[in-house]
Order: C-alpha cells, then sequence, then structure tokens
C-alpha cells in the first residue's frame, strides 16, 4: 500500500538558518512526489514536485526538495529560513504506474521560524 | 488568472440537514478533486472528476456523499443527513493535466463545514 511519513509534528528554526522538513514515502513503483504548503486561513499551495530526472528539485520561494531513492525520502530544504515560512507544510506522493488517481499526504509539518 | 473557488467559506448546519458545497475550477482544468481534511491531518481523498464524470469515488465515506460536475466545470459536494462527524474543512483542487499524469494540483481555501 501507498503511504507517506512526515516523521515531525513540528520544526523550529532560528531565522537566518538552514531549514529541512523531512519525508518519507512507500509506493510499489516509481514516484511523483510533491510538497504543498499551507497558510492559516488559506488552502494548500503547490511548492514543488519531483517527476523524473534530476534528483534535487527546486521550487517556489527558495524551496528545494531531494528525492533520494534508496532511502525513499524526499526532504524539503531552504537556505535560510524567514519568518514568513512559518506555516503547515504538506508531503504528497503517487504511484506513477498506479490507475488509481488519489494522491496520498502525509499528516503535515508544523514549521515555526523564531526570529 | 482566477483561481479555484469555494462556496461558502463557512457552513454551520444542524445535524440530519442537508448541505451543498460549491468548487468553482480554474477555466480549462479538466481534472477536478475533492478532499476533506480535518484539524491536524493531511487531505483525505474522496472523489476525483475527470471533465463531467467521476473517474474515482473510492474515497466517498459512504451513501451521504455524492458529488456532480455535470458540464464539466463547476462541481457540487452534496452531503445528506449530515452527522457530527462530517464537520471539517472540504477542499476542492483542479489540475489541468489529469491526475493519471504528474500535474500539479490547485486548492481552492476551503469550505468549513460544522455540524451541530
Amino acid at each position: 500500500a501507498q503511504s507517506v511519513a512526515q516523521p515531525e509534528d513540528q520544526v523550529n528554526v532560528a531565522e537566518g538558518n538552514p531549514l529541512t522538513v523531512k519525508c518519507t514515502y512507500s509506493v510499489s513503483g516509481n514516484p511523483y512526489l510533491f510538497w504543498y504548503v499551507q497558510y492559516p486561513n488559506r488552502g494548500l499551495q503547490f511548492l514543488l514536485k519531483y517527476i523524473t530526472g534530476d534528483n534535487l528539485v527546486k521550487g517556489s520561494y527558495g524551496f528545494e526538495a531531494e528525492f533520494n531513492k534508496s532511502q525513499t525520502s524526499f526532504h524539503l530544504k531552504k537556505p535560510s529560513a524567514l519568518v514568513s515560512d512559518s506555516a503547515l507544510y504538506f508531503c504528497a506522493v503517487r504511484d506513477m504506474m498506479d490507475s488509481n488517481y488519489q494522491l496520498i499526504w502525509g499528516a503535515g509539518t508544523k514549521l515555526i521560524i523564531k526570529p | 488568472g482566477a483561481g479555484v473557488s469555494q462556496t461558502p467559506s463557512n457552513k454551520v448546519t444542524e445535524k440530519g440537514k442537508y448541505v451543498e458545497l460549491r468548487c468553482d475550477p480554474i477555466s480549462g482544468h479538466t481534472a477536478l478533486y475533492w478532499y476533506r481534511q480535518s484539524l491536524g491531518q493531511g487531505p483525505e481523498f474522496l472523489i476525483y472528476f475527470q471533465g463531467t464524470g467521476a473517474a474515482d469515488d473510492s474515497g466517498l465515506p459512504n451513501d451521504r456523499f455524492f458529488a456532480v460536475r455535470p458540464e464539466g466545470s463547476v462541481s457540487t459536494l452534496k452531503i445528506q443527513r449530515t452527522e457530527r462527524g462530517d464537520s471539517a474543512v472540504y477542499l476542492c483542487a483542479s489540475s489541468l493535466i489529469p491526475a493519471g499524469g504528474p500535474g500539479e494540483q490547485f486548492f481552492g481555501p476551503g469550505t468549513r463545514l460544522t455540524v451541530l
């Protein structure tokens, strides 16, 4: 069965420091991987995706994520955190060959950037 | 251009009542999805439309839930005989590339449903 794990409910980072939000996945075949961000009282916003090719994917707002097939991970990173990055972050996966059209979502990680 | 819109933004109803939640996707997006999100959890898939037809409704929790998309654009999620456990934020998303491909989904702001 497909699944996504975000092992940290909350991540605290000081402004200006690098941040990492972890995501691991399980699919039978090859994955499509996504990161979304959710600000309070707003809809989910797409950040970046991995489809194929370069394992390092760059996205919106200076975020990037590294696909690691051997570790089945897709951690979200940013070199220098901003207070405005504070939000809820979701990782999602779909098996490339799966005829089921569902995205499988992690439970989310709350990112808090302290000034 | 306009994003995905959802109405109402908030809906309070009494147990046993019928509710309709509306989603207006991005123009030209053929794929439309409904999700339900409870506090502290990720989105839970409900149903996916490709055009007018429901390509995958396996996420609908029971037969009280039904969704339509008669003209391949606006969609309505209908909940009959609402229960307190139906209280959640209902999210709609659309995408240009069907879910069979890798297209990202664009989400609306959600409808917060509260069943008293």
